[in-house]
């Protein structure tokens, strides 16, 4: 089993609609966690960090749930420009970054 | 704005032959990355490095070894190509406390014949 693992879609949305991924994590001494955003044939960016308390950055909006070992990511009021692969990231031991396989997004106008 | 540059953005290699990444971050980040990805697999950590001479196998170093002779300068390097290193090699680094942001190059797609 993968240690983080993402749904590798493709999701298919039209303009306007509302979007959520969801991304588990295996190990629970799992510390941070984020997301990350890559565009196509481009590299990955940070886009916003996930906090126990949720958190919110727009549009997008970022929850953990350290029980079930599940975070999650909503996109409300997709644009076009959101279209990109979306990497669900942990962070373990202090240092190692776990990259997620990426749950790829395309809104449709 | 920080800037990670991979030295090549296309590679040809034949069987056996040795090949050297090259990657340079100009914001004096002590923490540095290789990672390769694939399709299906993700971004897999190869080897990582806190600081100058400093070195750390991640999770798939059979293959590779690294070099940081200063600081600002990581270099991946395959002493015996094999087809089944053909991938895109992504280069990061992050300010060491600094636990969420990796600042990413531009990636390097490798092919081996």
């Amino acid at each position: 089993r993968k240690e983080v693992e993402q749904d590798p879609g493709p999701f298919n949305v039209p303009e306007g609609a509302t979007v959520a991924f969801n991304c588990t994590y295996s190990n629970s001494a799992s510390q941070s966690f984020f997301w990350y955003r890559q565009d196509c044939r481009k590299e990955p960016k940070l886009l916003m960090s996930v906090y126990s308390s949720g958190n919110e950055d727009g549009r997008f909006t970022a929850q953990l749930n350290r029980a079930s070992q599940y975070i999650s990511l909503l996109i409300r009021d997709s644009k076009l420009s959101d279209s990109a692969t979306y990497l669900c990231v942990v962070i373990r031991y202090g240092q190692n970054f776990v990259f997620g396989p990426g749950t790829r997004l395309s809104v449709l106008p | 704005d920080v800037k990670v540059t991979q030295s090549s953005r296309y590679l040809v290699k034949r069987t056996g032959e040795k090949v050297f990444l090259e990657c340079v971050q100009d914001m004096d980040h002590e923490n540095m990355f290789w990672y390769r990805q694939d399709p299906g697999l993700g971004l897999r950590l190869i080897y990582f490095s806190y600081d100058v001479k400093m070195k750390e196998k991640g999770d798939i170093p059979e293959g590779y070894s690294v070099s940081r002779e200063k600081k600002e300068r990581f270099s991946l390097i395959l002493e015996s190509a094999s087809t089944n290193q053909t991938s895109m090699y992504l280069c990061a680094s992050r300010r060491d406390g600094n636990t969420g942001e990796l600042f990413f190059g531009e990636g390097s797609r490798l092919t081996v014949l």
